[in-house]
């Protein structure tokens, strides 16, 4: 079974500090790897996603994420926090079988 | 852009009603999803669909069904609402790998159980 395990669930930075939320998984085939961000009483939206090649990937508004697997990790990064980017941050992964898994979340919030 | 639409924002309903949730999209996916998101419980699949007719059951199925009977509508019903169905449901569209990779979501409904 799959699984998406993202280390603690709630994270403050200042602003302009690194931003870094940790997301682990389990496979046991490469997978397909997002981060997705939620801002309050909306749905999903993608950041970035990891498939094949490149395993440092470039998202919307500065996010990027490496992908480790001899870690199995897939960390979100951004090297300067704005005010805009607290929000519920999601990990997931998606199997061969074409099911997504969510981590349950990390809340960032920007500290002025 | 893909389009994922929830027919309802904010629904509030009775114990024991029936409530039908609706959710299309306009990319022509094949898969759908409906996800039940709690506070500290991430997202959970009750139900996903990888074509026309055709559903699996996710993690948390019961109290739930969901038909599809056309490729860009899914729905979601509740055959006898509850309390502890009281949460945010998230509809989700992806194609087979190949294309797209990546689950493209609908805004939301946040369902009110009294």
């Amino acid at each position: 079974a799959q699984s998406v395990t993202q280390l603690g669930s709630h994270v403050s930075v200042s602003e302009g500090a690194l931003v870094l939320l940790r997301c682990n998984y389990s496979s046991s085939v490469p997978p397909y790897l997002f981060w997705y961000v939620q801002y309050p009483n909306q749905g999903l939206q993608l950041l970035l996603k990891y498939t094949t090649g490149a395993t440092l990937v470039k998202g919307i508004n500065g996010f990027e994420a490496e992908f480790k697997k001899s870690e199995t990790s897939f960390h979100l990064t951004k090297p300067s926090a704005h005010m805009s980017d607290a929000a519920e941050y999601f990990c997931a992964v998606r199997t061969p079988g074409n099911q997504f898994y969510f981590g349950t979340g990390t809340s960032l919030t920007v500290i002025p | 852009d893909v389009k994922v639409t929830q027919s309802s924002r904010y629904l509030v309903k009775r114990t024991g009603e029936k409530v039908f949730l609706e959710c299309v999209q306009d990319m022509d996916h094949e898969n759908m999803f409906w996800y039940r998101q709690d506070p500290g419980l991430g997202l959970r699949l009750i139900y996903f669909s990888y074509d026309v007719k055709m559903k699996e059951k996710g993690d948390i199925p019961e109290g739930y069904s969901v038909s599809r009977e056309k490729k860009e509508r899914f729905s979601l019903i509740l055959e006898s609402a509850s309390t502890n169905q009281t949460s945010m449901y998230l509809c989700a569209s992806s194609s087979h790998p190949g294309r797209n990779t990546e689950a493209f979501f609908g805004q939301g409904t946040r369902l009110t159980v009294v």
